[in-house]
């Protein structure tokens, strides 16, 4: 079956313009997280949804970050007014929290994000 | 504070031989362990994981290692080849896996043929 996806692959922009990075996880899957990676750096966790639950967002790290999910399914990743340290790679991941797999995540080819 | 720790940022083995990557954790209330591999501009690949209950869990030529008391985990691939050249990152979660993973930085694996 189809993976996680993410659109778009690469993104270039502005300091102080927008953006939105898209996420589809895998179907069926309940659970959706946002991860970055910036050079050098492991992962870093920034917002976790799961069913109907309202989102962890311990991780954003500032205001100018929001996620939100649609229909328990799409998930949009928005960067408002980036900043130069914003560069990194946005992963997203799912995974099905409750089955017999021990909630694995699987994640997608990322979105490499560069702001100049 | 960085809850996961990789500390060896590379390591390269002799085709056919044991690659063995560790990783150290902070946190107790973590309960459930994972290992990822990473190829270059994708996205990581889920590899094996482990339960606090467990101390040892294998899969073909991967096994990992977890000492509770010394909180340490290690990944043993045994034996290595030049496919398994990537990036390792070990990941820990607390409640079973359904929270977010703490990863640690990555150990990059060059197996030479």
């Amino acid at each position: 079956g189809a993976g996680v996806s993410q659109s778009p692959s690469n993104k270039v922009t502005e300091k102080g313009k927008d953006v939105e990075l898209r996420c589809d996880p895998i179907s069926g899957h309940t659970a959706l997280y946002w991860y970055r990676q910036s050079l050098g750096q492991g992962l870093e966790f920034l917002i976790y949804f799961q069913g109907n639950s309202a989102p962890d967002k311990s991780g954003l790290p500032s205001d100018r970050f929001s996620a939100e999910r649609t229909g328990g399914s799409v998930s949009t990743l928005t960067i408002q007014r980036t900043q130069q340290e914003d560069s990194a790679v946005y992963l997203c991941a799912s995974s099905f929290v409750g089955g017999a797999t021990g909630g694995e995540q699987f994640f997608g080819p990322g979105t490499r994000l560069t702001v100049l | 504070d960085q809850q996961v720790k990789q500390n060896s940022p590379s390591l390269s083995v002799q085709e056919g031989r044991i690659s063995i990557l560790n990783c150290d954790y902070t946190n107790s209330m973590f309960d459930y362990f994972l290992w990822y591999k990473k190829y270059p501009a994708e996205g990581p690949t889920f590899l094996i994981s482990i339960s606090s209950i467990k101390d040892k869990n294998e899969d073909g030529r991967f096994t990992v290692f977890l000492n509770k008391s010394a909180k340490h985990l290690s990944l043993h691939i045994v034996p290595s080849q030049p496919g398994d050249s990537a990036v390792y990152f070990c990941a820990a979660s607390a409640q079973g896996g359904s929270e977010k993973l703490v990863f640690g930085k990555g150990t990059k694996l060059t197996v030479n043929p």
